[in-house]
């Protein structure tokens, strides 16, 4: 066990919907970094905050968006959802600078 | 971007064999991270080791070993003696925002 908690562990919805995907960091860990995992691109990095500021973006689309929050508690938020969407979303938490980052378990997401 | 490249997409070998992955990194920087992530059936990511650019000693974990080599951007990983719980898909990344290569499956059959 990471540490690192995320809900839900599975989703599934249709096109067009928006969802929220909850991320709680490790205690004490003031990071939170996103990343997607697709069969066609990979595990990719969407976006990192550090105590509650975002600090660097990757390959986020413009329909997704991140925020954390002042208990360190982090929300990613997908909207207008398309079948490529579809995907295991990872939290990852981690100290400060290039620590190593602890992963929570995912949430599978499934639009259809 | 800055690639991470793992050539071998899956490894297949019997139990007690030993299994090198290899990893090659891209990057600008003269300091930077790199770490190797397991992925077992379940589905989770395991932190297995990180390594800075300026330590290149190689370093040993019970059956797990890795092999840094600045000079030619390679970070290996070497599992000794497999065994069927090593079955997993292994990622070699390279930090703080990670870059992730595209990972290598290793059976690992009895």
């Amino acid at each position: 066990d990471s540490g690192v908690t995320q809900t839900p562990k599975h989703l599934i919805t249709a096109t067009g919907q928006r969802v929220t995907l909850r991320c709680s960091p490790r205690s004490g860990d003031l990071s939170v970094y996103w990343y997607q995992q697709s069969l066609d691109q990979g595990l990719q990095f969407l976006i990192h905050y550090y105590n509650g500021e975002e600090r660097a973006k990757g390959n986020i689309l413009e329909r997704f968006s991140a925020q954390q929050f002042p208990d360190l508690h982090s929300e990613l938020n997908l909207s207008s959802l398309e079948l490529g969407d579809s995907a295991l979303y990872f939290c990852a938490s981690s100290g400060t600078g290039d620590n190593e980052q602890f992963f929570g378990p995912g949430t599978r997401l499934t639009v259809l | 971007a800055q690639k991470v490249t793992q050539a071998q997409t899956e490894i297949s070998v019997v139990e007690k064999e030993d299994v090198t992955l290899d990893c090659v990194y891209e990057t600008r920087d003269t300091t930077y991270y790199l770490f190797w992530y397991k992925q077992p059936p379940s589905g989770e990511l395991v932190f297995l080791i990180r390594r800075n650019s300026f330590d290149e000693q190689n370093e040993i974990s019970g059956r797990y070993s890795w092999n840094f080599q600045k000079s030619t951007s390679s970070f290996n990983f070497t599992i000794t003696a497999s065994q069927v719980v090593d079955s997993a898909v292994y990622f070699c990344a390279r930090g703080g925002k990670l870059q992730f290569g595209a990972g290598t499956q290793v059976v690992v059959t009895p």
